[in-house]
């Protein structure tokens, strides 16, 4: 079974600050993608990033990277430079081939506070 | 590109009506449709998979018989909340895939539904 974890339901960081949202993640599958979601209060969800299993190298898009460590099975999304706007929930996401589905099973949410 | 809307963006019923919401890929053709349902500040739970021209596949638990789907067309994904009542208030988000094989999955604006 696939199960994705986020231990941090708020978080709070200075403005201009970098912040690290944690996220694990299990999985059997040999192929997976790892994404991470930004949902502000209108409701939608916005894709931030996204991390192959087989990607050597760390995402990056601006100021998102995202912080891959396979053996330790860990997709921690860091942002840099925060801004207000960055104030929302956060949500970690796993995509795998089983059963040719290609569900997203997501995390709990981490909420962010940027704060001025 | 990849734009999903949804129809109706909020929606007020009394209990014991059917409330349709609906889930439009505008630019491209989504063979795979996802219906989630998200309760206040907690995470997207999928409901079901839906597949074009055929029957949608339920998460365990969730009632097939309350939530109709219906995916009649490559760009048209339909929810039937039947007989609503007011447990069934939530926030609802379909999101499309434009086949099961990619990773990418582009989220409508979600639907409130709030039945009285």
């Amino acid at each position: 079974a696939q199960k994705i974890t986020q231990t941090q339901p708020g978080m709070f960081v200075q403005e201009k600050e970098a912040v690290t949202l944690d996220c694990t993640y299990d999985t059997s599958d040999p192929s997976y993608g790892l994404f991470w979601y930004k949902q502000p209060s209108s409701g939608e969800m916005i894709f931030l990033i996204y991390q192959g299993s087989y990607d050597q190298q760390n995402a990056t898009e601006g100021r998102y990277s995202l912080n891959f460590q396979k053996a330790r099975k860990s997709a921690n999304l860091v942002i840099s430079a925060s801004q207000l706007g960055d104030s929302a929930m956060y949500f970690c996401a796993m995509r795998g081939r089983s059963g040719n589905t290609g569900k997203l099973i997501f995390g709990q949410g981490t909420t962010l506070q940027v704060k001025p | 590109g990849a734009v999903v809307s949804q129809h109706p963006s909020r929606v007020i019923c009394k209990s014991g009506t059917s409330v349709k919401i609906e889930c439009r890929s505008l630019d491209f053709q989504a063979t795979t449709m996802f219906w989630y349902r998200q309760f206040p500040k907690k995470s997207l739970m999928l409901m079901a998979t839906s597949n074009e021209g055929s029957k949608a596949t339920y998460e365990q638990g969730v009632e097939k018989d309350k939530f109709l789907i219906n995916h009649a067309s490559l760009t048209l994904s339909t929810l039937t909340v039947t007989s609503a009542h007011p447990e069934d208030s939530s926030f609802y988000i379909c999101s499309a895939s434009k086949s099961a094989a990619t990773y990418e999955q582009y989220f409508g604006p979600g639907t409130r539904l709030t039945v009285t």
